[in-house]
């Protein structure tokens, strides 16, 4: 089944713990992006990756890295984490870029920073 | 960077009415797309219409962009108790950066 996996489903955990959130795809999607979506505000891109060895910013990425070393995956790693990256963290793909392209998400990660 | 707003906010109907959302965007772009949510899932991708295009139909959908107004609207016909959930719209920025802008949603309950 063609998919988008994100582990945890849900993480609380405590202020200036790193912490890795992971994204796999088995879709041999090009394009990978990160999402924190927080009440009134909608969905906030994080970071994106139209292939391997290419990130770019999107329009939140303080207090965030991410890596493509394979095209199945784009972990979001939170360094040093702070209660405002509380938030519910989606990871999506799509078959070349987000420009033209359905993006297919993942159920979501439910991050608790204390 | 541009964000699309979506109008209403929320919207509540009776099952088997037609529900209208409307999303305006601020720059250039290549595509529009809408998504769906339920209540804290992953989005689902419902229809992408390029920028050349002005109406576009999936089933029950029909989504019409305008460009010189930057606004395009969602119409969901006949609806159902299971279309109760957010929708949202989604541009880029042309010639198409990679980023991916959504608006801030439209909660829908329709009621059966």
């Amino acid at each position: 089944e063609a998919q988008v996996t994100q582990n945890p489903r849900y993480l609380i955990t405590v202020t200036g713990k790193k912490l890795t959130v992971t994204c796999s795809q088995n879709m041999n999607h090009e394009y990978m992006s990160w999402y924190r979506q927080d009440p009134g505000l909608g969905l906030r891109q994080i970071y994106y990756s139209m292939n391997v060895e290419v990130t770019d910013k999107g329009d939140v990425p303080e207090g965030y890295k991410v890596s493509r070393k394979e095209k199945r995956n784009f972990p979001l790693i939170l360094e040093s984490p702070s209660p405002n990256q509380t938030s519910l963290y989606f990871c999506a793909s799509s078959l070349g870029g987000a420009y033209n392209q359905p993006q297919h998400f993942g159920d979501g990660t439910r991050l608790s920073i204390l | 960077s541009q964000q699309g707003e979506e109008d209403p906010q929320a919207l509540s109907i009776q099952e088997g009415e037609n529900a209208t959302m409307n999303c305006s965007y601020k720059t250039s772009i290549n595509n529009l797309q809408w998504y769906r949510q339920n209540s804290g899932r992953g989005l689902v991708h419902l229809i992408l219409i390029r920028s050349n295009e002005r109406e576009k139909h999936s089933g029950r959908l029909r989504v019409t962009l305008d460009t010189s107004k930057k606004s395009s609207s969602l119409l969901i016909t006949a609806s159902r108790a299971a279309d109760t959930a957010s929708y949202f719209c989604a541009t880029d920025e042309w010639p198409g950066t990679g980023k991916l802008i959504f608006g801030q949603g439209t909660t829908l309950q329709v009621k059966p």
